[in-house]
């Protein structure tokens, strides 16, 4: 099992450029978050998707925009990139919500120039 | 806002020696959750206690509960240079529909 994979690991963009996130799971989870992590602020919640077919703001959703495509698949997406986004992003997945423990990707580590 | 914050913010020990970190909340909880993210990696879960568990251990790692403080702790028994990491508490949002982490502890093992 893969576990939690993120495409891309790196990548760079302009101002105003936009681009999407990919993240699946073969864990055959519930729930997808993503986050994003900044130094010293430890991470934010972006938007998470609680089951198939629904989607839920978090604490930063201003800028972003998600599409649960599948039981798998949870992809985050920037429509006009501000230098204010970049971050490390981080997509999970759990079981059942706040119940069970979550499962992390790698990252994608996101520079707006 | 932050659910869980996390003291010290960085910690520093020797080999060997213990590392005892600290976790506050602010409402009622189901459970709480620490994780350790290693440099430029994602996070990965250690142990979770429910809020009618006092203490739990898994291996080296022993987390209480004191739901009435508000509080809990992470002792992490005979450090190794491997324990390096930040290290999160996490609890549920008041909606109990996602896990809210706090800002971390860094913690250093030297040899």
């Amino acid at each position: 099992n893969a576990g939690v994979t993120q495409t891309p690991k790196f990548q760079v963009l302009k101002t105003g450029q936009s681009m999407t996130l990919q993240c699946a799971q073969d864990m055959n989870h519930n729930s997808m978050y993503w986050y994003r992590q900044d130094p010293g602020m430890g991470l934010r919640l972006i938007y998470y998707s609680a089951s198939e077919g629904t989607t839920d703001k978090g604490e930063v959703p201003n800028g972003y925009n998600v599409s649960r495509l599948n039981k798998r698949e949870f992809s985050l997406r920037l429509e006009s990139a501000a230098p204010s986004q970049t971050s490390v992003y981080f997509c999970a997945s759990s079981d059942l919500l706040v119940y069970n423990e979550q499962f992390f990707g790698p990252g994608t580590r996101l520079t707006v120039l | 806002s932050q659910q869980g914050e996390e003291d010290p913010q960085a910690l520093s020990i020797q080999e060997g020696e213990n590392a005892t970190m600290n976790c506050s909340y602010k409402t009622s909880i189901n459970n709480l959750q620490w994780y350790r993210q290693n440099s430029g990696r994602g996070l990965v879960h250690l142990i979770l206690i429910r809020s009618n568990e006092r203490e739990k251990h898994s291996g080296r790692l022993r987390v209480t509960l004191d739901t009435s403080k508000k509080s809990s702790s992470l002792l992490i028994t005979a450090s190794r240079a491997a324990d390096t990491a930040s290290y999160f508490c996490a609890t549920a949002n008041q909606a109990g529909t996602a896990l809210i982490f706090g800002k971390g502890t860094t913690l250093s093992v030297s040899s």
